[in-house]
Parts: C-alpha cells; sequence; structure tokens
C-alpha cells in the first residue's frame, strides 16, 4: 500500500510570501500531523488534524496553519513566510482512532527554503 | 512535562552491537518509539513497544523499556555501514488525541 505522499519535495520561496504543503496519508489514516525539522531545534510538532478538525497544536504563530479535507489528505500554510522558517516539513498519518494509539508513518518531507 | 532525552552521537566499529539510550518524563506515555532517518529522507518507524512490556526483540533489534527509570534502550545487532543514520525515540503521550514527542536524535556512525 503506499506510504505517505508529500508534495513538492523542495520550494524556494522569498521573504514575506505564503507558501501551501501537501500531505496525502496511508489510506485509511484518518490522523495527520505536521512536524518542522530544523538543525537547531530538532523535530517540532505543528499541528495534528483528524477528521477535518484540528484535535492537537504545537507552539507555533498564527501564521502556520493547516486544514484536512474529508479524504484525510491535508494541507499546511505559512504566511508571511520569515528566514527562519526554512525547514524540513514532515507530515505523518497514524490511524489516530482516540482507544489505539497507533504509529505515525512519516513521509519523505517537503524542503523549504527561504531566499 | 514533556521531554526526550538521548545523547547526540555513537560511533561504532561494523558487526559490533550498538546501544542507543533515551530517556524521558511523561508518566502518561502509552507507546515509545524508535525511528530512523537517513539523508534527505522522512523518517522510518522501526520499532514501538506498549509502555506494560519489558522488552521486545524484532530482528536484529532489542527494545528494553524500563518503566520506573523512564528509560528505552534500542539495540542493533551485528551493525552494519547501513544503520548509519540518525535515531530518534519518541513517546506518545494522551492528551485529548495524542501526541508524540521527538527526542533531538542520535547520529549513528558505523566504521567499516
Amino acid at each position: 500500500k503506499a506510504g505517505v505522499t508529500q508534495t513538492p519535495r523542495y520550494l524556494i520561496k522569498t521573504r514575506g510570501q505564503q507558501v501551501t504543503l501537501s500531505c496525502s496519508p496511508i489510506s485509511g489514516h484518518r490522523s495527520v500531523s505536521w512536524y518542522q525539522q530544523t538543525p537547531g531545534q530538532g523535530l517540532q510538532f505543528l499541528f495534528e488534524y483528524f477528521s477535518e478538525t484540528q484535535r492537537n497544536k504545537g507552539n507555533f504563530p498564527g501564521r502556520f496553519s493547516g486544514r484536512q479535507f474529508s479524504n484525510s489528505r491535508s494541507e499546511m500554510n505559512v504566511s508571511t513566510l520569515e528566514l527562519g522558517d526554512s525547514a524540513l516539513y514532515l507530515c505523518a498519518s497514524s490511524l489516530g482512532t482516540d482507544n489505539s494509539n497507533q504509529p505515525q508513518h512519516f513521509g519523505d518531507g517537503t524542503r523549504l527554503s527561504i531566499l | 512535562g514533556e521531554d526526550v532525552e538521548q545523547s547526540l552521537f555513537l560511533s561504532v566499529r561494523e558487526g559490533d552491537s550498538s546501544v542507543i539510550n533515551c530517556t524521558y518524563t511523561d508518566s502518561s506515555s502509552t507507546y515509545l518509539y524508535w525511528y530512523k532517518q537517513e539523508p534527505g529522507a522522512g523518517l522510518q518507524l522501526l520499532t514501538y513497544i506498549f509502555s506494560n512490556m519489558d522488552m521486545k526483540q524484532d530482528q536484529r533489534l532489542t527494545v528494553l523499556l524500563n518503566k520506573k527509570d523512564k528509560h528505552l534502550s534500542l539495540r542493533i545487532a551485528d551493525t552494519q555501514t547501513g544503520d548509519s543514520a540518525i535515531y530518534f525515540c519518541a513517546e506518545s503521550i494522551r492528551t485529548g488525541g495524542f501526541k508524540t514527542i521527538f527526542g533531538a536524535g542520535t547520529r549513528l556512525f558505523v566504521k567499516a
């Protein structure tokens, strides 16, 4: 079965622009989480969506937002890009049912570079 | 609090065993995971252990969990150069839904 697919793989933007990243979870997975990975801060949790609702949120400014569609695909948007937003953005999916903490499976990420 | 700590580097010779250690703080952890990340790739789930287990073995991988000390370890037997990567320890905690907290990752160098 296909894994988690993230598009695009690479993206170059300039300060002040906005960007939308896409994630298609494993078929049947309803939970999608987003992470930011940088050399200095490691893996930081952005948010988690389950059944089109944001269920958990990390400590990122409001410029970072996301949504999930009825087919469980998710998008993440960053507005007014800053140099510090340069990072690898990882998406992970899991079954996400409340009574069972299933492991997350990751995509290969979108590497975002801000010039 | 929510924190996962692991050492940053480990160097071993090919054929030796590698042991990567991790400590976590949240006692409400349900599952604990080990992920592997190779350059330019996402995180690959290696193995995981439920918090009421002490040990799990999967081919060359052995996970040991000491719940009293909140200590988790990953042993890789007969380490190969292809095992060179960053290994992340993570705990899954229940917060309404659930949230996964990752350590900073241990970079494993395997010398031929």
